[in-house]
């Protein structure tokens, strides 16, 4: 069974430009979330996504949004991004209370 | 909002000391899970505990959940290289989701 999968899995970005992030989850799995990882801050969660519609919303600003679609693939995306997006970004999929990660997507903003 | 907190912040053991690591949340938890993050990789799940006062053992790791399900503990015994890494405790969100909310996690650095 094919893990979780996300990409790409390193991005260099300049402020004030978007990002887009992929997660492909496990197969079977609709629920898909999502988590800033910092130094400084651990894990933090961004938003779950269940069919198509998000379930739950972390403190994060509007820059940050998502999607999921009919697959149950997610997307992420950062707008404006600042120098304090930079981060690891996880994705977890789930089929039940386990979360499976994928590798990450590190976001550099310089 | 639910917070889990996890102490300490970072573990320095020599390999064959014992280590713990302790989870409090400020309000009672459904359950409690335990995942592994080694350097440089992602999340590992260990382990879930649901009911009160339970202790579950895997090989060298001991996990328990309180008598109020507001704590929880990691033990290693004889702590091994291949032990090192973060281990974060994590509380679902409060409202009865499955979306585990982290504690800051605690870093185990073995010395040989």
């Amino acid at each position: 069974k094919a893990g979780v999968t996300q990409t790409p899995r390193y991005l260099i970005k300049t402020r004030g430009q978007q990002v887009t992030l992929s997660c492909s989850p496990i197969s079977g799995h609709r629920s898909v979330s999502w988590y800033q990882q910092t130094p400084g801050q651990g894990l933090q969660f961004l938003f779950e996504y269940f069919s198509e519609t998000q379930r739950n919303k972390g403190n994060f600003p509007g820059r940050f949004s998502g999607r999921q679609f009919s697959n149950s693939r997610s997307e992420m995306n950062v707008s404006t991004l600042e120098l304090g997006d930079s981060a690891l970004y996880l994705c977890a999929s789930r089929g039940g209370p386990e979360a499976f990660f994928g590798q990450g997507t590190r976001l550099t903003v310089v | 909002g639910q917070q889990v907190m996890q102490i300490p912040q970072y573990q320095h053991v020599q390999e064959g000391e014992d280590f713990t690591t302790y989870c409090n949340s400020s309000t009672t938890l459904s359950n409690i899970q335990w995942y592994k993050q080694r350097p440089g990789g992602h999340p590992v799940f260990l382990i879930q505990l649901v009911k009160s006062g339970e202790v579950k053992k895997q090989k060298r790791l001991t996990f328990q959940f309180g008598e109020a399900k507001k704590n929880s503990s990691l033990h290693i015994t004889a702590t091994q290289t291949t032990d090192v890494g973060t281990y974060f405790c994590a509380g679902p969100k409060t409202g009865g989701s499955y979306i585990p909310t982290f504690g800051r996690g605690t870093s185990l650095i073995v010395h040989p």
